[in-house]
């Protein structure tokens, strides 16, 4: 199965600040079916990003994603106070589909 | 709108089974796959696996066959998980989340259920 890697674990930065997070693949990631989810405490995730780098229904364009291969990138561009909450990377290139351990990105 | 909601919380004893709801609204049920996902406490996400709701053929990730069962009742949109031989470990959050795309397993979830906690503890 493919391992997804994300990092950092944790990500402080201060409301207005750009965010990068990574996500790193075993193997390469068929057709770069790739999704990022956003989760907020008691909330279920939500899907920002698939297919590596379409926007979801609805996803402000503050949020990007990028990438291909076994390598691949969400950013936030200016982060807004709401955006702060566990970050996700999933592939669903190879079964079985898996899921990053997450990125926690924090206020500062 | 669509929309995914789950039944209630359970609790459990060990060795008992559940059977965990989740009824669809706003689009046609049998044209997306419908996925399981399982939270435990304080951790991340765990694909179990998915349900062709066309055909009601399941696929279990390893580590859900034997005691984890998904099915359907199309006739009310609607999609089950039942879990038997209950242990603690399986008290966790388990979310019904649907593929972004018709007719493919291969696509990102959403929308996703509110989410079942279901607790295990004699």
């Amino acid at each position: 199965e493919i391992v997804l890697t994300q990092s950092p674990a944790t990500l402080s930065l201060s409301p207005g600040e750009r965010a990068t997070l990574s996500c790193g693949a075993s193997q390469s990631v068929s057709s770069s079916y790739l999704a990022w989810y956003q989760q907020k405490p008691g909330l279920a995730p939500r899907l920002l990003i698939y297919d590596a780098s379409s926007r979801a229904t609805g996803i402000p364009d503050r949020f990007s994603g990028s990438g291909s291969g076994t390598d691949f990138t969400l950013t936030i561009s200016r982060l807004e106070p709401e955006d702060f909450a566990v970050y996700y990377c999933q592939q669903y290139g190879s079964s079985p589909w898996t899921f990053g351990q997450g990125t926690k990105v924090e206020i500062k | 709108q669509v929309q995914l909601v789950q039944s209630g919380s359970e609790l459990k004893k060990p060795g008992a089974s559940v059977k965990v709801s989740c009824k669809a609204s706003g689009y046609t049920f049998t044209s997306y796959a419908m996925n399981w996902v399982r939270q435990a406490p304080g951790q991340g996400l765990e694909w179990m696996g998915w349900i062709n709701t066309n055909t009601g053929n399941p696929t279990y990730a390893q580590g859900f066959t034997g005691r984890f069962v998904f099915s359907l009742d199309t006739s009310v949109s609607t999609a089950y998980l039942q879990i038997s031989s209950l242990k603690a470990e399986d008290t966790a959050v388990y979310y019904c989340a649907r593929t972004v795309r018709q007719w493919v397993a291969a696509a990102g979830f959403d929308p996703w259920g509110q989410g079942t906690l279901v607790t295990v503890s004699s």
